[in-house]
């Protein structure tokens, strides 16, 4: 069965830092990755996916991820966070499916807090 | 904006009564979803519909009852709940073939008194 685990709960930067958060999964073959962020009260945006090919990806918002199969990774980085990137982000994992659909799997979600 | 619309955005609901969640997309995506996510968690998937047809039901209790009448609608309905079915209701859909990312609306947040 395929798992998500953000190790970390919540984080707190400040505004102009870099930002790492950390995702791992758990798949027997390889996974197709994404990060999701949350505001409160909204639905979830893709800041970025990962399938195949080059293993640095580069999202929206100035975020990149980077797949490491040998360490069953996919973080999220950024070098200079802002204060409207605080919000809630989920990595997630799903499989190549037939049929047309996904079925995805979410980490616990990593809470960020920019402080000033 | 988002390109998944959902409504109501809020929604407050006796236990007795009997209410939907509508959620619509006009991107042309075959595959629609039902998530509920409570507060502090990560969402939970309820129902897939692929081609307007119901492909996942994750065990969902039966007050719930899914619907799609076309491939751009989809529907939540509600009977009997209880208050810990209070949530936020995601909608999302996707696009064909199965690896595209999932587009979510903004939810529903229900509460059940």
């Amino acid at each position: 069965a395929q798992s998500v685990t953000q190790p970390d709960i919540h984080i707190t930067v400040s505004e102009g830092a870099s930002l790492e958060l950390r995702c791992n999964y758990s798949y027997g073959a390889t996974p197709y990755l994404f990060w999701y962020v949350q505001s409160p009260g909204q639905g979830l945006q893709l800041l970025l996916k990962y399938f195949s090919g080059d293993t640095l990806v580069q999202g929206i918002k100035g975020f990149e991820a980077e797949f490491k199969r040998s360490q069953s990774s996919f973080n999220l980085r950024k070098p200079s966070v802002h204060w409207s990137d605080a919000a809630e982000y989920f990595c997630a994992v799903g499989p190549p499916v037939s049929g047309g659909y996904q079925k995805v799997t979410f980490g616990t979600g990593t809470k960020l807090q920019v402080i000033p | 904006d988002t390109e998944v619309t959902q409504t109501p955005k809020h929604l407050v609901m006796g236990m007795t009564n009997k209410k939907s969640l509508k959620c619509e997309q006009h991107m042309g995506h075959r595959a629609m979803y039902w998530y509920k996510q409570k507060a502090k968690k990560p969402p939970e998937l309820m129902f897939v519909y692929s081609y307007e047809k119901l492909s996942i039901n994750e065990s969902v209790p039966s007050r719930f009852s899914p619907e799609c009448p076309n491939s751009s609608l989809l529907n939540l309905h509600l009977h009997a709940l209880q208050p810990e079915d209070s949530a936020l209701y995601l909608c999302a859909s996707s696009p064909p073939p199965g690896f595209s990312p999932l587009h979510f609306g903004n939810g529903t947040r229900l509460t059940v008194t």
